[in-house]
């Protein structure tokens, strides 16, 4: 069955360190998103690309944060420097693309900032 | 902008028991809703997509209804079963978009 495959799956780093995040969709689906979920809460997203295009990035803070999909199939999010309140769990999704598809979600790389 | 809401927040049954739980939205121009299942420390496991010009969906003991005029769905779960103890989450796109909002999720516990 296909899955939406996101690497680490846990990472542990010092605030002011960079951290990369990985992920690959999918195969075929053209919309990819990164959520941030804090702890009790709902994921909420950072950004969504269609194809290698970015749709939305209004909530990403982009002094610290940014995300690319080369090529249009596997992505990075990255944040650089770290900071405590960025400890979190990082979602990616996948979908066909379109107004009506269902969204697909990886395992999640859990971040705790020290 | 969209507001997912969701109650009860946490939720504990007795193995066996029916159990609903709902999901509202405030703008409800949207395209479809999503129920996802999420284990502790693990990622979303979609469980049902309802399309905005459906009524309800089912998948095995679980259903899922839609009423977009009242900004409301529920998703009853029968005969509920140890293993059905997860958080469950609505999710709605905004209009205009394919983004998903997302409630606060209700933390299901049941007990054997």
């Amino acid at each position: 069955e296909a899955e939406v495959a996101q690497s680490p799956r846990y990472k542990i780093t010092e605030k002011s360190q960079a951290v990369a995040f990985w992920c690959d969709p999918i195969s075929g689906h053209a919309t990819l998103y990164w959520y941030r979920q804090i702890l009790g809460q709902g994921p909420e997203l950072l950004v969504q690309f269609q194809d290698e295009s970015v749709v939305d990035d209004s909530q990403l803070p982009k002094d610290r944060f940014s995300a690319e999909r080369l090529k249009g199939v596997d992505s990075t999010l990255k944040i650089q420097p770290a900071e405590l309140g960025d400890s979190a769990m990082y979602l990616c999704a996948s979908s066909l693309g379109g107004f009506s598809t269902e969204a697909f979600f990886g395992q999640g790389t859990r971040l705790t900032v020290v | 902008k969209q507001e997912v809401t969701q109650i009860p927040a946490a939720l504990s049954v007795p193995e066996g028991e029916n159990l609903v739980l709902n999901c509202s939205f405030t703008d409800s121009a949207i395209y479809n809703l999503q129920w996802f299942r999420q284990d502790p420390g693990k990622g979303l496991t979609s469980l049902l997509l309802i399309q905005s010009s459906q009524r309800e969906q089912t998948s095995g003991r679980l259903n899922a209804s839609l009423d977009k005029s009242s900004g409301r769905s529920t998703l009853y779960i029968a005969a509920s079963q140890p293993g059905d103890s997860a958080t469950y989450l609505c999710a709605v796109p905004l209009t205009g978009a394919n983004n998903l909002f997302f409630g606060t999720g209700t933390r299901l516990t049941v007990i054997p």
